[in-house]
């Protein structure tokens, strides 16, 4: 089955700073890539997805690349704001009907 | 609006006792999910339904049971089985349960076991 590793599990940046968020996966079968914003107490919600026939996609501070040689996508944002701070999580899925996430960044934005 | 609605938002529950946890959609989706979520461990597949009367195992689905009756709602049963219950539990749908659809979750359950 596939497998995503998500990296960094917490990442602690400046208001105004960029962050970069990166998930690897197993199955070359996956070609689509959601990326999932939960803030605290809540279920997560979609921010942004990618599909395997593209290579980037941005709306906004928001951007996703995808790399399907080398499986890997990164969530990019930029100009981070205090309510950026949440939880962020990766989905690869495609190649079965399961869908796997990765373990989630925990992003803290500080004024 | 339509949406996932989950209840209730906290849950106790003592040692031994079942407890079933609802969630409702709106949103004529075909297929329902249940995820538990631990912190750092993301989130684990249960059970999940994509039809009516239908419903399969997920990577964590022991002590755990669901009933799939009517399209709208997928209400999931934590048995006394489960030897470590105390967890957020979310649910989640999908247009038709392809494996490229975008997830839309509920406000989640926390359940409690005392």
């Amino acid at each position: 089955g596939e497998n995503v590793e998500q990296h960094p599990s917490t990442l602690s940046v400046q208001e105004g700073d960029s962050a970069v968020i990166k998930c690897t996966y197993s199955d070359s079968a996956s070609n689509y890539f959601p990326w999932y914003k939960q803030e605290l107490g809540k279920g997560p919600q979609l921010i942004i997805d990618i599909r395997s026939n593209v290579g980037e996609k941005k709306d906004q501070r928001i951007a996703v690349t995808l790399n399907k040689t080398a499986k890997h996508f990164s969530l990019h944002i930029t100009e981070t704001q205090p309510e950026d701070s949440a939880v962020y999580f990766c989905e690869a899925s495609g190649g079965s009907y399961i869908p796997t996430f990765g373990r989630g960044t925990s992003l803290i934005v500080h004024p | 609006d339509g949406g996932i609605t989950q209840s209730p938002k906290y849950l106790f529950r003592k040692e031994g006792q079942n407890v079933t946890l609802s969630c409702e959609q709106n949103l004529n989706h075909d297929a329902m999910y249940w995820y538990r979520q631990d912190p750092g461990q993301g989130l684990r597949l249960i059970y999940y339904s994509q039809i009516v009367n239908d419903f399969q195992k997920g990577d964590i689905a022991e002590g755990y049971s669901v009933s799939r009756e009517k399209k709208e709602s997928f209400p999931l049963t934590v048995t006394s089985a489960q030897k470590n219950p105390t967890a957020f539990y979310l649910c989640a749908s999908t247009v038709a349960g392809n494996p490229t659809d975008t997830q839309y979750f509920g406000p989640g359950t926390r359940l409690t076991v005392l």
